[in-house]
């Protein structure tokens, strides 16, 4: 089992580029979750999904976007790169909403210049 | 509002010494879950524990221990007999039974020097 992966590890985007980071699980997890930690913070909820086709705003969704066509994969993709979104972006899946113990992948730093 | 206080922003101290990671809570829920998780150096977030509202049981495993007090609204972890392979962010986090969301502390960073 490879977990949850994400690619790429490291991007610097100029500002009002696009881009979208990749999600994978393959242990047929449920819910998926995006999550970024800015430095010194803890984790912000962006999105989450509780199964293909589903998915719900989390804590700080604004200028960014879902999308969860498979069980597996759930790309995270920023529209209009601003420099607040220069962070470290975290993927975790999790059987279900009870099964509390979220599986997280090595994350995503971004970098808005 | 839900808020996590992790106080502490960095701990040091050498191999083989107690440690006490604090962690106090606010929320209006009745009903809510209590997590710790472990970020080493290499990044990735590892689940350590759960503890649910109605569960006032203290937990060991291993060298770790949790503390949770309802009176108090803390949920307190020790690594007892630290290990340079403890070093590593901590968190500690809230969430309410019927969320989604949870809200992180700021975490509290522990170095363990050999």
């Amino acid at each position: 089992n490879a977990g949850v992966t994400q690619t790429p590890k490291f991007r610097i985007l100029k500002i009002g580029q696009s881009m979208t980071l990749q999600c994978t699980q393959d242990m047929n997890h449920n819910y998926m979750y995006w999550y970024r930690q800015d430095p010194g913070m803890g984790l912000k909820l962006i999105y989450y999904s509780v199964g293909a086709g589903i998915t719900d705003k989390g804590e700080v969704p604004n200028g960014y976007n879902v999308s969860r066509s498979t069980t597996e994969d759930f790309p995270l993709r920023l529209e209009l790169a601003a420099p607040s979104q220069t962070s470290v972006y975290f993927c975790a899946s999790s059987y279900d909403r009870s099964s509390y113990e979220q599986y997280f992948g090595p994350g995503t730093r971004l970098t808005v210049t | 509002a839900q808020k996590v206080t992790q106080a502490q922003t960095e701990i040091s101290v050498v191999e083989k010494e107690d440690v006490t990671l604090d962690c106090v809570y606010e929320t209006r829920d009745t009903t809510y879950y209590l997590f710790w998780y472990k970020q080493p150096p290499s990044g990735e977030l590892v689940f350590l524990i759960r503890r649910n509202s109605f569960d006032e049981q203290n937990e060991i495993s291993g060298r770790y221990s949790w503390n949770f007090q309802k009176s108090t609204s803390s949920f307190n972890f020790t690594i007892t007999a630290s290990q340079v392979v403890d070093s590593a962010v901590y968190f500690c986090a809230l969430r309410a039974a019927g969320s989604y969301i949870p809200t992180f502390g700021r975490g509290t960073s522990l170095i363990v020097h050999p």
